[in-house]
């Protein structure tokens, strides 16, 4: 079974802080995902990568950005965090391929004070 | 206009109804399409794939129209444990696929 792992289930951090969240994928996937969701708004993509080192802009990708230095590895950084970011954050992989599904993590419920 | 629409519901029905939920999409050069089950404060889990001449997974069946550019998502016998929100997926092409979320339909079953 695929598994991504986020590295915290429940973050809380203080307005003007960098916040960095990890995420972790065991199955060699080439592609990577973070998303927000927040109540009636449904999952919005911040960024994504397709591979190592590269990086694309999702729908809403202002005052965050990713670092993928490892396949397995993709972060999501709040450059200076907002109260406007407090969300779930949902990470998710998937192989290459107009078919292939993705997979997520847990969840980081993340709270800015 | 949004890209993939969904009715958020709540659909309220008794256990052993049958319910159906659709999903709209845009864009006609999307190439594949998944149902997701998320339950409150979990993360979005794979139900199905929707394939082009529809495809059934014990109680749940998935169609796919792509004349009318939208699939849906039948459960028979609804179950208790079946309350959750339904999450359709498109992917566009835009490079690669870029998966794009509708924003769920909430279905409760009582008892």
């Amino acid at each position: 079974d695929v598994k991504v792992t986020q590295s915290s289930r429940y973050l809380v951090k203080r307005t003007g802080e960098k916040v960095f969240l990890e995420c972790v994928q065991d199955m060699d996937h080439e592609n990577m995902f973070w998303y927000r969701q927040d109540p009636g708004l449904g999952l919005r993509l911040i960024y994504f990568s397709y591979d190592v080192k590269m990086k694309e802009k999702g729908d809403i990708p202002e005052g965050y950005s990713v670092s993928r230095e490892k396949k397995e590895r993709f972060s999501l950084i709040l450059e200076s965090a907002s109260t406007n970011q407090t969300s779930m954050y949902l990470c998710a992989s998937s192989q290459t391929g107009a078919n292939q599904p993705q997979h997520f993590g847990d969840g980081t419920r993340l709270s800015i004070l | 206009r949004k890209e993939v629409e969904q009715d958020p519901g709540p659909f309220n029905v008794p256990e052993g109804a049958t319910v159906a939920f659709n999903c709209t999409y845009s864009n006609s050069a999307s190439q594949s399409f998944f149902w997701y089950r998320q339950d409150c404060r979990k993360e979005p889990k794979l139900l199905m794939s929707v394939y082009s001449s529809g495809n059934e997974d014990g109680r749940f069946t998935a169609q796919l129209n792509r004349a009318s550019q939208y699939i849906s998502l039948l459960i028979r016998d609804s179950k208790l444990s079946d309350s959750a929100t339904y999450l359709c997926v498109v992917n566009v092409p835009g490079g690669s696929y870029i998966p794009t979320f509708g924003r769920g339909t909430s279905l409760i079953v009582h008892p």
